[in-house]
C-alpha cells in the first residue's frame, strides 16, 4: 500500500517569507516517482517537479527547491521569498513502479499575504 | 505543445441524470487515467486504460463506466448522478504505464443539483 502524508493542512505567511511544505511517503516499491503539483483557485493541477527514487539530488528551480531524503521518506518543498501568486493548494504525490495510479497527499493550502 | 484536452470544462446536471466527460490525450500517448477530486479533497484515482484496455481500477462507483476508443480518447460516463458526484474530474495521459511522465488536463467541473 502507498501513502502520502502532508501534515500541514494550512500555512499562512507574509510575502517574502520562506516557507517549507512537508511531504512524507510510504511505499514498498524500490522504484517510484515523487511529484509536487500546485492547484490554484482556478482548479487545474500544475506540474512542478518529478523525482525518481534513484535520484536523491536536491533541485532548485528559481524560487522553488526540493529536498528528497530517502532515509526519512521525505520530499519537502521550499518556496523562497514567497509571493501572493504562490497562494494555492500544493499536493505531493507518489507513483509506484508496481502500479499505475498516483497517490496524492491531502494537500497543503498555502496563503501568502501581502 | 499539445496538452491533454478535457470537455466540457463545466457541466451542470440534475440528480439522477447522466453525464459524459471526454478526454483527448496528448498525441502518441496510449494511456489515460481518470481522477475525481471532491471539494476540499485530494484527487482520487478512478480508472485507467492502456491501449484501449482497462489497466487499473480504483474507487470508481458502479454507476460510472469508462472506455478508451481506437483514437485513444476516453470517455467517462456517469449515470444516476448524485449530489456527491459533484467534483472536479481530471484526465491524465502518458506514453505507456509506470513511466512517471503523467500529464493532466485542466479538469471538468461537474455540479449536480
Amino acid at each position: 500500500a502507498q501513502k502520502v502524508t502532508q501534515a500541514q493542512t494550512e500555512i499562512s505567511v507574509v510575502e517574502k517569507e520562506d516557507v517549507t511544505l512537508d511531504c512524507v511517503y510510504e511505499t514498498r516499491d524500490t522504484t517510484y516517482y515523487l511529484f509536487w503539483y500546485k492547484q490554484p483557485p482556478s482548479g487545474e493541477l500544475v506540474f512542478l517537479i518529478r523525482r525518481n527514487s534513484f535520484d536523491e539530488q536536491n533541485e532548485i528551480s528559481g524560487r522553488y527547491s526540493w529536498n528528497f531524503q530517502k532515509s526519512t521518506s521525505s520530499f519537502n518543498f521550499t518556496i523562497t521569498a514567497s509571493q501572493v501568486v504562490d497562494s494555492a493548494v500544493y499536493f505531493c504525490a507518489l507513483l509506484g513502479a508496481s502500479g499505475s495510479r498516483l497517490t496524492f497527499g491531502e494537500g497543503t493550502q498555502l496563503t501568502v499575504n501581502p | 505543445a499539445a496538452g491533454v484536452i478535457q470537455s466540457p470544462r463545466h457541466l451542470i446536471k440534475e440528480k439522477r441524470e447522466t453525464a459524459t466527460l471526454k478526454c483527448y490525450p496528448i498525441p502518441r500517448h496510449d494511456t489515460v487515467y481518470w481522477y475525481q477530486q471532491g471539494p476540499g479533497q485530494d484527487p482520487q484515482f478512478l480508472i485507467s486504460f492502456y491501449e484501449k484496455m482497462q489497466s487499473d481500477k480504483g474507487s470508481i462507483p458502479d454507476r460510472f463506466s469508462a472506455q478508451q476508443f481506437s483514437d485513444y480518447h476516453s470517455e467517462l460516463n456517469m449515470s444516476s448522478l448524485e449530489l456527491g458526484d459533484s467534483a472536479l474530474y481530471f484526465c491524465a495521459s502518458s506514453a505507456g504505464t509506470n513511466t512517471g511522465e503523467l500529464f493532466f488536463g485542466e479538469g471538468s467541473r461537474l455540479t449536480v443539483l
